[in-house]
């Protein structure tokens, strides 16, 4: 089955213990991208990949890191988490072009709480 | 990018048609429209995108102004459990590429 997999779905941290959310995915995609929701609004995009080595910054990039070191996975990393990164965030694939069957793919979330 | 303009809320009733507007007079010549979905707060679900036709799939069609500056999409008989927040997207790709979603617009389908 076609997925996007992220873990853990629920985290609660403390405030400058640094965490790594997963996402990975089985569909042999080249782009790969991280976004978080805030309550009411809608999905913000913190970076993106487009291969393997290749990132670059969304419209939040403020306190998150990535990786891209394998096709399949997309780490999102907070070195120095806040209360204000306290979200719901969303990893995505897609393969490249524009035509049918390259629609997004959506991970389940991972809610996150920073105390 | 181009910027898109969604009503907040509609209401359906069920077996009804859905007539989602959205507005981007902003667009670029390769910009596609994209429609997604977000059931209560899981991953958001595609439905469908196009460029200038008009297009229909399974779950929905897409209707595209000749000037491209509009949009709607249509669930032909909906049903309760198409009640979501519906996103209109315009972009060259959606992942690949600065792609942050607006606020949408919540669908609720009545009985």
């Amino acid at each position: 089955e076609a997925q996007v997999t992220q873990n853990p779905r629920y985290l609660i941290t403390v405030t400058g213990k640094k965490l790594t959310v997963t996402c990975s995915q089985n569909m042999n995609h080249e782009y790969m991208s991280w976004y978080r929701q805030d309550p009411g609004l809608g999905l913000r995009q913190i970076y993106y990949s487009m291969n393997v080595e290749v990132t670059d910054k969304g419209d939040v990039p403020e306190g998150y890191k990535v990786s891209r070191k394998e096709k399949r996975n997309f780490p999102l990393i907070l070195e120095s988490p806040s209360p204000n990164q306290t979200s719901l965030y969303f990893c995505a694939s897609s393969p490249p072009g524009t035509g049918k069957n390259t629609e997004a793919f959506f991970g389940q979330g991972t809610r996150l709480t920073v105390v | 990018d181009a910027k898109t303009t969604q009503p907040p809320s509609m209401d359906c009733a069920e077996g009804r048609a859905a007539n989602l507007p959205c507005n981007h007079s902003t667009i670029s010549g390769n910009e596609y429209v994209y429609w997604y979905r977000q059931i209560h707060s899981q991953g958001p679900q595609y439905i469908i995108h196009g460029l200038k036709n008009n297009e229909t799939n399974e779950m929905a069609s897409l209707i595209i102004t000749e000037d491209r500056k509009s949009s709607t999409l249509i669930l032909p008989h909906a049903t309760l459990r198409d009640t979501a927040v519906y996103y209109c997207i315009v972009r060259v790709r959606l992942v690949a590429g600065k792609s942050t979603f607006g606020d949408g617009t919540t669908l609720t389908v009545k009985p």
